[in-house]
């Protein structure tokens, strides 16, 4: 079955780039997204990517796709303490499965 | 535009009592859904449905049911409550793509249910 993983935890100091890491299973996932979740609140779209592009760029934002080795990354530049948050890797099949979140700390 | 409502937003049952958590979306999505989340386990899927009279189980169905009567509603029926059921839930709907798939999904604020 589909299944989405990604690390849980990620400490970046203010200013530098985070990267966010995921990996999937389902081949035949037409979109790949990073939603963000932040405290008390529930998920908002981040960015997305279509399956056949390898990068996809939004300001700050950076998405990565290996679609060989089922591998997506997102890339935040010149992190901000506002970035502080959850974000979540999410593929879709006929319903869309999320992987447990990778939680952003920023340090000053 | 009131997107996706849930109701209630905060729920004490005890072990055993039903209840239903309510979902509409006024986006004429064909798409919806039920999620569950845990510390520690992101967002795990309970049921999800197509459209209206559609239904199907997601990675986590035992213990609630779902009905799709009409596009706009997607109610999440708790039969008989257990302390594992303790969690936030949250619904959301999307778009269809070509092929029926679901596209973005838009969020509910979610119902943070505690089961005593």
């Amino acid at each position: 079955g589909e299944d989405v993983e990604q690390s849980l935890f990620l400490s970046v100091r203010e200013g530098d780039s985070s990267v966010i890491n995921c990996t999937y299973t389902d081949s035949s996932s037409t979109y790949l997204y990073w939603y963000k979740q932040e405290p008390g609140a529930g998920l908002q779209l981040l960015t997305y990517i279509f399956s056949n592009m390898d990068m996809k760029q939004d300001q700050r934002l950076t998405v990565l796709l290996n679609k060989k080795d089922k591998h997506l990354s997102l890339r935040i530049a010149d992190t901000q303490t506002g970035d502080s948050a959850i974000y979540f890797c999410a593929e879709n099949s006929d319903k869309i499965i999320f992987g447990k979140g990778t939680r952003l700390h920023i340090l000053p | 535009n009131a997107g996706v409502t849930q109701t209630p937003k905060f729920q004490v049952l005890k072990t055993g009592q039903s209840m239903t958590l309510q979902c509409a979306q006024d986006m004429n999505h064909e798409y919806m859904s039920w999620y569950r989340q845990d510390p520690g386990m992101g967002l795990r899927l309970i049921h999800y449905s197509v459209g209206a009279g559609i239904t199907d189980q997601g990675e986590v169905p035992n213990g609630y049911n779902v009905s799709r009567s009409t596009t706009e509603d997607f109610p999440l029926r708790l039969l008989s409550a257990a302390p594992s059921q303790t969690s936030v839930y949250f619904c959301a709907s999307s778009y269809s793509l070509a092929g029926g798939w679901p596209g973005e999904l838009f969020f509910g604020e979610g119902s943070r249910l505690t089961v005593l």
